[in-house]
């Protein structure tokens, strides 16, 4: 069985500085993992994604993301928060042979302050 | 830029109402699939259907869910028998072949009084 937990609930930023939402995960096998943004009122969109290729992951809207299979860990960051990184942001995983059948982490809500 | 569509955005009805939640996936996807988030609680998967079948349902899909894909465009959910349990923020996903990613829509929020 595979799941995923999101360490924050709430993170709080200035704009203009970095941003790092936590998320670890457990997969018995090889994991396909996602970041997701949802912004008020509108669907989940995809920020970047891992699939067994390189462990850095760069996505969209300056947003990166780094698999470390010794911790168990895809982090996502970005050096400079902007007033529209306000969202919530949803770490997912996958398994190869379960696709589609994502497990969502229970969301991290993130606030910019100006 | 193709995205998932849902309809409506809010549906409110009455517990034991029947209710169908529509969603148009983008046109060359392959798998389906339906989500679903209480209010406070983590989006759970509910089915995944292909090449006209369920292929995989959570323990949350029982007899009262059922989907369909009427026409080779639209793809839907019913529930026949709302509960207030059903309460929740319907999400429609698609893919395409060889699955890298599932595309979602913006959601139907369901309020069973």
């Amino acid at each position: 069985a595979q799941s995923v937990t999101q360490l924050d609930s709430h993170v709080s930023v200035s704009e203009g500085t970095p941003v790092l939402l936590r998320c670890n995960y457990s997969s018995s096998y090889s994991p396909s993992l996602f970041w997701y943004v949802q912004h008020p009122n509108k669907g989940l969109q995809l920020l970047l994604k891992y699939t067994s290729a390189a462990t850095l992951v760069k996505g969209i809207n300056g947003f990166e993301a780094e698999f470390k299979k010794s911790e168990t860990s895809f982090h996502l960051t970005k050096p400079s928060a902007h007033m529209s990184d306000a969202a919530e942001y949803f770490c997912v995983v996958t398994l190869t042979d379960s696709w589609g059948k994502l497990q969502f982490g229970a969301g991290t809500q993130v606030v910019v302050t100006p | 830029e193709p995205e998932v569509t849902q309809t409506p955005s809010h549906q409110v009805t009455q517990m034991g109402q029947e209710v169908i939640l529509r969603c148009v996936p983008i046109s060359n996807h392959l798998y389906f699939y339906w989500y679903r988030q209480i209010l406070g609680q983590k989006v759970e998967f509910l089915v995944s259907f292909y090449n006209n079948e369920i292929s995989e349902k959570s323990e949350i899909f029982d007899d009262q869910f059922s989907v369909e894909r009427p026409d080779g465009s639209n793809f839907t959910l019913k529930i026949r028998s709302t509960k207030l349990e059903d309460s929740a923020m319907y999400f429609c996903a698609s893919s395409g072949k060889g699955f890298t990613e599932a595309f979602f829509g913006q959601g139907t929020r369901l309020t069973v009084v």
